[in-house]
């Protein structure tokens, strides 16, 4: 079955520190992959896609993420947080072809001021 | 204003009870989803139809129910089956094309609470 881990559950950084969020995905066919971002009481939004191309990948708000095919990983970064980035990190997989997309258990980020 | 709506934000309800949890959208997308957050579990799939009058069982759609008469409406069913319902639902839609336009939209969620 395929599955996605994101090893850290938990992130504390300062403001300003550099932000790295792994995933990892377990399936070896064609996906597209994504990382969605829960601000407190808000919803679930898009923070950047990769369907193809350019394996680097720039979202909104200054974040990014590169695909790195031969270690099935879709790795978040940022270079410099703010308050504001404290949030729930997802990442996500979709198969190509399906309609499903299956979920990272997810990465709490608190960035302290 | 293009969107998912979902009523109510709270919900409460007694054990043994069913309760039918209301999702809207107006984006005009053939998809939807339902998914359920736990903390440290992240988003599990219940429920998914890819068009009117028609439906597929997600990961976990034991003591769920769905139906999709309208292209804009896919309420889920939490039945006294459901041997965990206390959690946070969310309800997605997207469209079904195969290019990058792909991508799911969130509603503000569900939060129920069965005692």
């Amino acid at each position: 079955a395929q599955s996605v881990s994101q090893h850290n559950h938990h992130v504390i950084l300062s403001e300003a520190a550099s932000l790295e969020l792994g995933c990892n995905y377990s399936y070896g066919g064609t996906v597209n992959l994504f990382w969605y971002v829960q601000y407190p009481g808000q919803h679930l939004q898009l923070l950047l896609k990769y369907f193809s191309g350019d394996p680097l990948v720039k979202g909104i708000k200054g974040f990014e993420a590169e695909f790195i095919k031969s270690k099935f990983s879709f790795n978040l970064r940022k270079p410099s947080v703010q308050w504001s980035d404290t949030a729930e990190y997802f990442c996500a997989v979709r198969r190509t072809g399906f309609q499903k997309l299956v979920f990272g258990t997810g990465t709490r980020l608190l960035v302290s001021p | 204003d293009g969107g998912i709506t979902q009523s109510p934000k709270y919900l409460f309800r007694k054990e043994g009870q069913n309760v039918t949890l209301s999702c809207e959208q107006n984006l005009n997308h053939d998809a939807m989803y339902w998914y359920r957050q736990d903390p440290g579990q992240g988003l599990r799939l219940i429920y998914y139809s890819q068009i009117v009058n028609d439906f597929q069982k997600g990961d976990i759609a034991e003591g769920y129910s769905v139906s999709r008469e309208k292209k804009e409406s896919f309420p889920l069913t939490v039945t006294s089956a459901q041997k965990n319902p206390t959690a946070f639902y969310l309800c997605a839609s997207s469209t079904r094309g195969q290019g990058d336009s792909y991508e799911q939209y969130f509603g503000p969620g569900t939060r129920l609470t069965v005692t």
